[in-house]
């Protein structure tokens, strides 16, 4: 089973309509994040967290929310999804302590919002 | 602001040669580099991660190596494959957030 699972692996909805992406790991890890990724722009930042008290926004928070409901889980959620919401989004987790360690990604969630 | 740069964009090589995928980066204060590989539709999967400490990693046929002081990590491979058509992300961790991606490297290897 994999690591890092992420649900549903596709999804399309359509403006105005609220979507949440869930993401759950086995892999006994501290921190998750939330990543989107744009053709041509590359990988950046939405949410992340480093425990479960713990949420921080990225770079492109903007129109989104997160729940860390658990050490295992953490979701992803649009109130109000608008076309340039489309992407594939990624979660990934990596080890707590002091360091930043090796972060391992999820298979990812392509959405489309028409 | 922490930017991260790979050089060339897309890279085509026969099989069998041995190649060299370029990343850098602007503010030397980073953690460590990770080396990505991504399928098309797929998933990212971890190759190498160098701390900033160390000046390179190898994982069977790939070494990758950072040069620090000149914001500069570099992934070799060795005898390439078919197989290793992909893109390959690079992307650092700098203290207080998470990683910084470039925007990746696309090989293409024929047989």
């Amino acid at each position: 089973d994999a690591d890092v699972t992420q649900t549903p692996r596709n999804r399309i909805t359509k403006t105005g309509k609220r979507i949440m992406l869930e993401c759950s790991q086995t892999k006994g890890h501290d921190r998750m994040y939330w990543y989107r990724q744009d053709p041509g722009l590359g990988l950046q930042l939405i949410y992340y967290s480093f425990d479960v008290k713990d949420i921080n926004k990225g770079e492109i928070s903007d129109g989104y929310s997160v729940s860390r409901q658990a050490q295992a889980k953490f979701s992803l959620s649009l109130e109000s999804a608008i076309p340039n919401q489309t992407a594939l989004y990624f979660c990934a987790t990596s080890e707590g302590g002091t360091g930043f360690n090796e972060q391992f990604f999820g298979p990812g969630t392509r959405l489309t919002v028409l | 602001k922490q930017e991260v740069t790979q050089i060339p964009a897309a890279l085509s090589v026969p099989e069998g040669e041995n190649l060299v995928l370029n990343c850098s980066f602007t503010d030397s204060a980073i953690y460590n580099l990770q080396w990505f590989r991504q399928d098309p539709g797929k998933g990212l999967t971890s190759l190498l991660l160098i701390q900033s400490s160390q000046r390179e990693q190898t994982s069977g046929r790939l070494n990758a190596s950072l040069d620090k002081s000149s914001g500069r990590s570099t992934l070799y491979i060795a005898a390439s494959q078919p197989g290793d058509s992909a893109t390959y992300l690079c992307a650092v961790n700098q203290a207080g957030t998470a990683l910084i991606f470039g925007k990746g490297t696309t090989l293409s290897v024929s047989s």
